[in-house]
C-alpha cells in the first residue's frame, strides 16, 4: 500500500562511516528526488532522476551519490560520514518530469545522526 | 538569488477561526506555488497547487492566492480544527525543475 518508502527509517553511525539509504516508489512516477532537511527544518534538493537519468545535480560534497537501478528506485551512498550529515533524508517522487505543475509526494524519511 | 519566504514565527488560533499564512517570493516570478503540510516526523503531504494565471484555488476547507503584484501567495483554512496543526511549506517553481522551499509555517490550533 505504501507509496514512497525509504529504508531505514533510523540510521545511528560513527563519523567516517559509509551508510546507504534505501528509497522504492509503487506510484509508477517517473521522477524521484532526494532532499536534506536540516534541524533548521530547511528543504534542500540534493539530487533528482528521471527514468534513470541523473537531472537535478546540487552542489553536495561528492562523497554524496545516489544511484537509480531502474525508475521505481533511488539509493543514496554516503562515504566518509561527518557530523553535519546529520539531517533527515527525504525521498520523493513525482509523475512526469518534475516540470510545471508536477506535485511531489515524499516518503517518511530516514533520520540520520552521526556521532 | 531565488527565495521564498514565510513567517517564521507560529501562528496560534482558536478552533473555528480562519487560519490565514504568507508566501512571499523574491527575485523571481515563479510560474505556480505549492502548499505542502508537514507533520513532526513525517514527509511533506502536497495540499493544492496555483498557477500564476490563477487568482484564487480552492479545496473543502482550504482556499490559496495568488498575487503576482505582491508577490504573494495567501493559504487559508477556514472553520480551522485542531487537527489541522501542522507546519505549511510553500513552494515555488525554480529553474531546471527544480521547486524553491520556504522553511515553513508552524499552526496550533487551540480547542
Amino acid at each position: 500500500d505504501t507509496a514512497v518508502s525509504q529504508t531505514p527509517k533510523y540510521l545511528v553511525t560513527q563519523m567516517g562511516n559509509d551508510k546507504s539509504i534505501k528509497c522504492e516508489q509503487n506510484l509508477g512516477h517517473d521522477t524521484m528526488y532526494w532532499y536534506k532537511q536540516d534541524s533548521k527544518k530547511f528543504l534542500k534538493i540534493m539530487f533528482s532522476y528521471n527514468n534513470k537519468e541523473l537531472i537535478i545535480n546540487e552542489t553536495v560534497p561528492n562523497r554524496f551519490s545516489p544511484k537509480s537501478p531502474d525508475k521505481a528506485h533511488l539509493n543514496l551512498h554516503i562515504n566518509s560520514l561527518e557530523l553535519g550529515d546529520s539531517a533527515v533524508y527525504f525521498c520523493a517522487s513525482s509523475p512526469r518530469d518534475g516540470g510545471t505543475g508536477d506535485t511531489q509526494y515524499f516518503g517518511p524519511g530516514t533520520r540520520l545522526t552521526v556521532l | 538569488s531565488q527565495k521564498i519566504e514565510q513567517n517564521s514565527e507560529a501562528l496560534n488560533i482558536q478552533e473555528g477561526k480562519t487560519a490565514t499564512l504568507t508566501c512571499n517570493y523574491t527575485n523571481y516570478s515563479p510560474a505556480y506555488l505549492q502548499w505542502y503540510r508537514q507533520d513532526p516526523g513525517r514527509g511533506p503531504v502536497f495540499l493544492l497547487l496555483i498557477r500564476e494565471n490563477e487568482k484564487e484555488k480552492r479545496k473543502e476547507r482550504l482556499k490559496v492566492t495568488f498575487d503576482t503584484t505582491l508577490k504573494q501567495s495567501l493559504f487559508h483554512i477556514t472553520a480551522s480544527q485542531p487537527a489541522d496543526s501542522a507546519t505549511y511549506l510553500c513552494a515555488g517553481a525554480g529553474n531546471n525543475r527544480k521547486l524553491i522551499w520556504g522553511l515553513g509555517t508552524s499552526l496550533a490550533v487551540n480547542p
